[in-house]
């Protein structure tokens, strides 16, 4: 069964701190995104990984950088969060045509 | 550049009915399309694509989908609704060989029974 997993799924933190969002998935798929999701702007696409160490930006890079050393992880990190990077922030794996989602770590920035 | 567009945010039918969520699309060349669905409270489910080929896809739960070259539009459909359908519906765009998707922003499907 096709598995992503994320940690944490729930992250509060205050402004200025930062942030490592984790992503893994079992399937040894090559490429994985990092995803937003804020109301109303439906999912917003931050970064693309298309193997180790080869990570390419989305439409919404800004304050935002990546890090993928092992096929299996993907690792998103906010350096000095602000508190309109509040969302719910999703991973997926490629597998042919299909993402498979994880599910998400909401994070609230005060 | 690519774009989606669903213009319905919200949708609302009675259990039974015939569904239709709209997604209309620009982008220059054959784009690839997808729906994908987000229950309540979940992540979401990879629903079907098209890529090429057939115009008219079929896809899990019932769900079917027609790609229209003419009006840039791929269009979700079903018949019966159930009130289990009841979620967000995303259409996506993939462009070129990026790999990159560009989603619209969502229909909310609420299915009265």
């Amino acid at each position: 069964d096709m598995k992503v997993t994320q940690m944490p799924r729930y992250l509060i933190k205050r402004m200025g701190e930062n942030v490592l969002l984790e992503c893994g998935q079992d399937m040894s798929h090559e490429t994985m995104y990092w995803y937003r999701q804020d109301p109303g702007l439906g999912l917003q696409l931050i970064y693309i990984s298309y193997d180790v160490d080869s990570n390419s930006e989305g439409d919404i890079p800004k304050g935002y950088r990546v890090s993928r050393k092992k096929r299996e992880h993907f690792s998103l990190i906010l350096d000095s969060a602000k508190t309109n990077q509040t969302s719910v922030y999703f991973c997926a794996s490629r597998q042919g045509y299909e993402q498979y989602f994880g599910p998400g770590t909401r994070l609230t920035v005060l | 550049a690519q774009s989606v567009d669903q213009p319905d945010a919200h949708v609302t039918l009675s259990e039974g009915a015939s569904l239709e969520l709209r997604c209309s699309y620009s982008y220059s060349a054959a784009p690839y399309l997808f729906w994908y669905v987000q229950y309540p409270g979940q992540s979401l489910q990879f629903l079907l694509k098209y890529i090429t080929g057939d115009t008219v896809v079929k896809g899990t739960k019932g769900f079917e989908a027609e790609f229209r070259k003419s009006n840039s539009s791929f269009n979700l459909k079903k018949s019966p609704a159930h009130w289990s359908d009841s979620a967000k519906y995303f259409c996506a765009l993939e462009g070129g060989s990026n790999a990159k998707l560009t989603f619209g922003k969502g229909t909310k499907l609420s299915v009265k029974s």
